[in-house]
Parts: C-alpha cells; sequence; structure tokens
C-alpha cells in the first residue's frame, strides 16, 4: 500500500467552481500535513501547513483533515484560470528529520 | 521575502561525470533537503541534514551521492557519476524548526546524455 495516494486527475472545471482536492495516508504516526502547488517545471509552492485534524483556511483555500479516516482534503473557492497547477499532498511523521511523503500529485486546470 | 535559490536552473553532462548543485537555502533555517521528481512521477525524498550531518537518507541516496555545507550559506549535492536515470528535476528544501514549514527552490534541471 503506498503511503500516500492522490488520484493524478487531471480535474478540469470551470473558471469561479469550487474545487476539492484529496488525498489518503495509510500511517497514523502522520502528524504533519501539507498541501503545495507546483507549475510545470516549478519548485512546488507551500500553499497550507496543518498539525491536527480540523480545518484551516487561508483566503480562497480551505485545508482539511480527518485523522480518523487518513483524508486529507483542499478545497479552492472561485477558482481561477491562475489556479491551473498540480497540487501536492505531503505528509512526514514526529522524527525530526521532516523528510517529506509526497502523493502523486493532482494537475488542475480551471477553463476560462 | 526570504526564498531557497538553487544553482543551476539547468545542468547537462555526460554519462559517468561528476556534478554539484548548489543551493542557498532560506538564512535563519537549520534543517536542510535535498528531494528529487523524475518527469511525470512523484516528488522523492533523497537526504535530510541538520547540524552539520546527514539526519536521514533514502535508499536512492547511495555512495554516488554526497552533501555539503561548506559554508553558512550554501548547501551542495554532488552526484559522482552520474548515470541516465539520475536525469531529474533537483529540489533543495530547507525549515526553520522542527516541526516547521518546509519550503523549496525552483530546483535544477539534471539531463544526463
Amino acid at each position: 500500500q503506498k503511503e500516500v495516494e492522490q488520484d493524478p486527475g487531471p480535474l478540469s472545471v470551470p473558471e469561479g467552481a469550487i474545487v476539492s482536492l484529496n488525498c489518503t495516508y495509510s500511517n497514523s504516526a502522520f502528524q504533519y500535513f501539507m498541501w503545495y502547488r507546483q507549475y510545470s517545471r516549478k519548485g512546488p509552492e507551500l500553499l497550507m501547513y496543518t498539525y491536527s485534524s480540523g480545518n484551516k483556511e487561508d483566503g480562497r483555500f480551505t485545508a482539511q483533515v480527518d485523522k480518523s479516516s487518513k483524508y486529507i482534503s483542499l478545497f479552492i473557492r472561485d477558482s481561477q484560470p491562475s489556479d491551473s497547477a498540480t497540487y501536492l499532498c505531503a505528509t512526514h511523521g514526529s522524527g525530526n528529520t521532516g523528510k517529506l511523503i509526497f502523493g502523486q500529485g493532482t494537475t488542475l486546470q480551471v477553463k476560462p | 521575502e526570504p526564498e531557497v535559490t538553487q544553482t543551476p536552473s539547468h545542468q547537462v553532462t555526460q554519462m559517468g561525470q561528476e556534478v554539484i548543485l548548489r543551493c542557498v537555502p532560506i538564512s535563519n533555517h537549520l534543517y536542510f533537503y535535498w528531494y528529487r521528481q523524475i518527469l511525470g512521477q512523484k516528488v522523492e525524498f533523497l537526504v535530510s541534514f541538520y547540524n552539520n550531518e546527514i539526519s536521514e537518507k533514502s535508499e536512492i541516496f547511495d555512495d554516488q551521492f554526497s552533501v555539503e555545507r561548506p559554508d553558512g550559506s550554501n548547501f551542495t549535492l554532488k552526484i559522482r557519476s552520474t548515470k541516465l536515470e539520475d536525469s531529474a528535476m533537483y529540489f533543495c528544501a530547507s525549515k526553520g524548526k522542527a516541526s516547521g514549514e518546509q519550503y523549496f527552490g525552483p530546483g535544477t534541471r539534471l539531463t544526463v546524455t
């Protein structure tokens, strides 16, 4: 079983739509959860960083963590064409090394 | 806003040659990382570095790889004898504290011919 699973998509939505991106993970020791945005041939850009179960909101983005079902989500409200990118979920445990384990990434296209 | 920088942006080398990829982490950060991403695949952890030593490395990070922090600002990844399968994007990342956010550089695209 893969440690972090993510549907690669692609996901295509019209401008203004609410986007839901999801990941599942297998190891209950994972405690920190991140969402990164990656444009083609660029470095991952940190969008959201969460520790506990629950919701965290930042502008149009909301990250949700459900540790009981090992499920993490990223919601994007009022999606824009500039949101078109690959979205990576990542996690790590409590160890000090902080090694990140990434999902495959979901490619999102927002059409004007 | 502070950011991680990497040079060169693109490196082409012949199989068997040594390459050094350079990174300047965010200045007050203490934890440093290298990841790689083969085209179309997921980002994979290579190595973490803290307090001037490797704290964890993956199976990918074999004897052909080494890391160094030669001064207070640079963090380098050396591949001694490159193979075709080393062709990938290499990302440097850093963070300020154990539970902190990890920030990535723009990457170096390594092409081995």
